[in-house]
């Protein structure tokens, strides 16, 4: 198992680009998520989806989207970047059978707006 | 809303032990969590406590909960430089995925 996979690793974007950034899992896991992390902030949650074709918003959910129309894909995308979007961006999923609802992270996506 | 704080920097000298502390505000939290994230990576999950326990102990690894005062301490045994890495702790409800993280505790090994 590949486990959860994102791309790009690193991305540098002008103030008003749009992009997506990817996020797939082969662990068949229902729960997917999207994170963002700051210094000093610990983690705070983007959106999140239970299964596909459906998403809920979390904590930031202002400039981004989501869309879940399978299992093992949910891209993030950013419709008009902004320096506040200058972030490490984490994609995770859990099990929803799994007592500990333990979460299962990728490497992360480094972004900086300019 | 809910609350998870932790202090931000911990420094300990190689061989002694660490004690990273979290509080909550949350009083229905079922289960709480450590994650460590270690350079350049994602999170992994590190151990984690139910909260009728009050202590879970896992070879190196210590979970202290206190439920009364809402706080949760990770306690590691013989500290080593493999142990740099910020260590974040998170909690939950029973029946909901959503965790909610503090701001992490960047631990320093002295040498």
């Amino acid at each position: 198992n590949a486990g959860v996979t994102q791309t790009p690793k690193f991305q540098v974007l002008k103030t008003g680009q749009s992009m997506t950034l990817q996020c797939a899992q082969d662990m068949n896991h229902e729960y997917m998520s999207w994170y963002r992390q700051d210094p000093g902030m610990g983690l705070r949650l983007i959106h999140y989806s239970v299964g596909a074709g459906i998403t809920d918003q979390g904590e930031v959910p202002n400039g981004y989207n989501v869309s879940r129309s399978t299992t093992e894909d949910f891209p993030l995308r950013l419709l008009s970047a902004a320096p506040s979007q200058t972030s490490v961006y984490f994609c995770a999923s859990s099990s929803g059978t799994s007592r500990v609802y333990e979460q299962y992270f990728g490497p992360g996506t480094r972004l900086t707006v300019t | 809303g809910e609350d998870v704080e932790q202090s931000l920097f911990l420094s300990v000298r190689e061989g002694d032990s660490s004690v990273i502390n979290c509080t909550y505000t949350d009083s229905s939290s079922t289960y709480l969590y450590w994650y460590k994230q270690e350079p350049g990576a994602g999170l992994q999950l590190l151990t984690y406590i139910f909260s009728n326990m009050d202590m879970k102990q896992d070879q190196r690894l210590t979970v202290l909960l206190n439920k009364k005062d809402k706080h949760l301490s990770l306690r590691i045994a013989d500290t080593q430089t493999g142990d740099s890495a910020i260590y974040f702790c998170a909690d939950t409800n029973f029946g909901n995925e959503k965790l909610t993280f503090g701001t992490g505790t960047r631990l320093t090994i002295i040498p």
